[in-house]
């Protein structure tokens, strides 16, 4: 079983959808939890962290079962700007504390 | 605008060629690390530092060399690569198990 599983997509929705991706991962001992969006040949950056209580930033919200080893991420009213690929990352201790990285869902929004 | 910068941003070598990518870090971080993301895959964990020791090999190739002077500074030493080793190479940093930052990345093409 990979260590952060999430669906490739490619999800496509027209804009002013509501869409959600979903994360799940393997090792229980994972302390922290991300989402990332990649755009086309960019590098990652941080869209929002993580937390059990639910964490919301403007029209996205993520939210962390721990007990089902759980992430999520909600987009509502998608603009085309929000196309990009979303990637879920956990963060696990093994001396240093390393992430790792799901394959990415890939969502374009059209108008 | 990035605290991670990477250099070269595009490298084309031969196969019997040495080059060396470099990563520098400008927030204080003390963990770094070396992903490869391949066309059409998901982010591959390489190499990581935590206070400039290597923590973690993920089973790469001697064919790539780390090396991490100070918690500042993170170099890929490349020598004879394959073409299947063109990719976008990425580095990252942390501050323990808070989000990484990531560097542009170096786009590698090996002829």
């Amino acid at each position: 079983r990979k260590e952060v599983e999430q669906d490739p997509g490619p999800f496509n929705v027209p804009e002013g959808a509501t869409v959600a991706f979903n994360c799940t991962y393997s090792n229980s001992a994972s302390q922290s939890f991300f989402w990332y969006r990649q755009d086309c040949r960019k590098e990652p950056k941080l869209l929002m962290s993580v937390y059990s209580s639910g964490n919301e930033d403007g029209r996205f919200t993520a939210q962390l079962n721990r007990a089902s080893q759980y992430i999520s991420l909600l987009i509502r009213d998608s603009k085309l700007s929000d196309s990009a690929t979303y990637l879920c990352v956990v963060s696990r201790s093994g001396g240093s504390y390393i992430p790792t990285f799901g394959r990415g869902t890939s969502l374009i929004v059209h108008p | 605008e990035t605290g991670v910068t990477q250099t070269p941003r595009h490298l084309v070598m031969g196969m019997t060629n040495k080059k060396s990518l470099k990563c520098e870090q400008h927030l204080g971080h003390n963990a770094m690390y070396w992903y490869k993301q391949s066309a059409k895959k998901p982010l591959e964990l390489m190499f990581v530092y935590n206070f400039k020791e290597q923590t973690e090999n993920n089973s790469v190739p001697s064919r790539f060399s780390p090396e991490c002077p100070n918690s500042s500074h993170l170099f890929l030493h490349l020598h004879t690569l394959q073409p299947e080793d063109s990719a976008l190479y990425l580095c990252a940093s942390s501050q323990d198990a808070s989000e990484a930052f990531f560097g542009q990345g170096t786009r590698l093409t090996v002829v």
